[in-house]
């Protein structure tokens, strides 16, 4: 079955810089890639996502890329503010038509300093 | 849009009652729905998965007379843990998957209900 690493576990940067979160899964029929962002006592939040068929998506500060050769994809996060500081998990799928399971990485609790 | 609703947000029970969250799709119809377990700063464990008016799907390991599903309409699935034992506290959440916007694949989160059994 599918398996998702993701690094680090920890990342703590100051305000205004990048955070780079990488993530990377094991089965090569994986299409489908959401990042969700966890705020302490909430539910995941759906921030960005992309598909196979598609190697960069971006949304203002957020941006995804997605090697299908590797396996990997990362997160980016641009001008970092207090706010972005959440615990983030990132996750793989496959959709063949129906519904699949999403299977999480371990999280990252990023941390931005003022 | 895509909006997910969980009630309650928070219950304390006794050992030995049973406890029923409710977990609703506002504004869009889902078709399959999904329930977690999350540990203290730990990743999200599927417990089961269920598509409206069938059995729910449940992972290895989670006991279904345990925690019984039911997902009767496109809009409503509910979690109900049996005889909940201390060791049953935890966050449990739900996510829904639908035709929101037509990105049926993306899983959509409710807040979660945070389970104390005493």
């Amino acid at each position: 079955g599918e398996n998702v690493e993701q690094h680090p576990s920890t990342l703590s940067v100051q305000e205004g810089d990048s955070a780079v979160i990488k993530c990377t899964y094991s089965d090569s029929a994986s299409n489908y890639f959401p990042w969700y962002k966890q705020e302490l006592g909430k539910g995941p939040q759906l921030i960005i996502d992309i598909r196979s068929n598609v190697g960069e998506k971006k949304d203002q500060r957020i941006a995804v890329t997605l090697n299908k050769t590797a396996k990997h994809f990362s997160l980016h996060i641009t001008e970092t503010q207090p706010e972005d500081s959440a615990v983030y998990f990132c996750a793989a799928s496959y959709f063949g038509g129906s519904q699949g399971n999403l299977i999480f990485g371990k999280g990252t609790k990023l941390s931005v300093k003022p | 849009g895509a909006v997910v609703s969980q009630h309650p947000s928070r219950v304390i029970c006794k050992s030995g009652t049973s406890v029923k969250i409710e977990c609703r799709s506002l504004d869009f119809q889902a078709t399959t729905m999904f329930w977690y377990r999350q540990f203290p700063k730990q990743s999200l464990m599927l417990m089961a998965t269920s598509n409206e008016g069938s059995k729910a799907t449940y992972e290895q390991g989670v006991e279904k007379d345990k925690f019984l599903i039911n997902h009767a309409s496109l809009t409503l699935s509910t979690l109900t843990v049996t005889s909940a034992h201390p060791e049953d506290s935890s966050f449990y959440i739900c996510s829904a998957s639908g035709t929101s916007g037509g990105a049926w694949e993306t899983q959509y989160f409710g807040p979660g209900t945070r389970l104390l059994v005493l």
